[in-house]
């Protein structure tokens, strides 16, 4: 099975802008989850969709928000960006249940 | 909301040297796991281990849940061990995972 693909893989905005990456699970799984990883703040919960719903959500301002496709594919958009987003953002896929989640690489966001 | 510590916050070994990594945690889990993230960025799932011992090839992994604490064994380190090791908790209110500050793990030829 392929592994969990995120795109793009690197993204340099500005101040003000907004921007949309994507994340592809494991073929099967209907969880997807978002983490935001800064070497302040470390690996922070964002949200997790399930068959197109939100489950979940982390403690972050609305400015973060995301979408969950029937094909399981998964959305997260930042608006107005503030340079304090800079940061890995990682998605995880899984089955749903409590189980392993596999990540995929990454998308590395410099907002200057 | 759960609280997750882990130490030593960095360690460095020269290789074939056996290290463990501690993870503890303030409340009741249903869900732990290990990672192993490398200088790239990529998060590797080690292990999912909410309560008992599992073992990997070089890798174990301990936890005992009433104590609040897992326990990663590392032996005969080679250098691609390098990397940070997170331990991450889903608490028996929650749905999703806290992630542990991690352990820098440097493994020097």
């Amino acid at each position: 099975k392929a592994g969990v693909t995120q795109t793009p893989r690197y993204l340099i905005k500005t101040r003000g802008q907004q921007v949309t990456l994507s994340c592809s699970p494991i073929s099967g799984h209907r969880s997807v989850s978002w983490y935001q990883q800064t070497p302040g703040q470390g690996l922070q919960f964002l949200f997790e969709y399930f068959s197109e719903t939100q489950r979940n959500k982390g403690n972050f301002p609305g400015r973060f928000s995301g979408r969950q496709f029937s094909n399981s594919r998964s959305e997260m958009n930042v608006s107005t960006l503030e340079l304090g987003d800079s940061a890995l953002y990682l998605c995880a896929s899984s089955g749903g249940g409590q189980e392993t989640q596999y990540f995929g690489p990454g998308t590395r966001l410099l907002v200057l | 909301g759960i609280q997750v510590e882990q130490s030593p916050p960095d360690l460095i070994l020269q290789e074939g040297a056996n290290s463990t990594l501690r993870c503890n945690f303030s409340d009741s889990v249903n869900n732990l796991q290990w990672f192993h993230q490398n200088p790239w960025g990529q998060l590797i799932n080690l292990f999912y281990i909410p309560s008992g011992t599992k073992q990997n090839g070089r890798l174990s992994a301990t936890t005992v849940a009433t104590e609040r604490y897992s326990l990663l064994y590392i032996s005969s380190s080679q250098t691609t061990d390098s990397g940070v090791y997170f331990c991450a908790v889903v608490d028996n209110y929650g749905q999703n995972f806290v992630f542990g500050p991690g352990t820098r793990l440097s493994v020097l030829p």
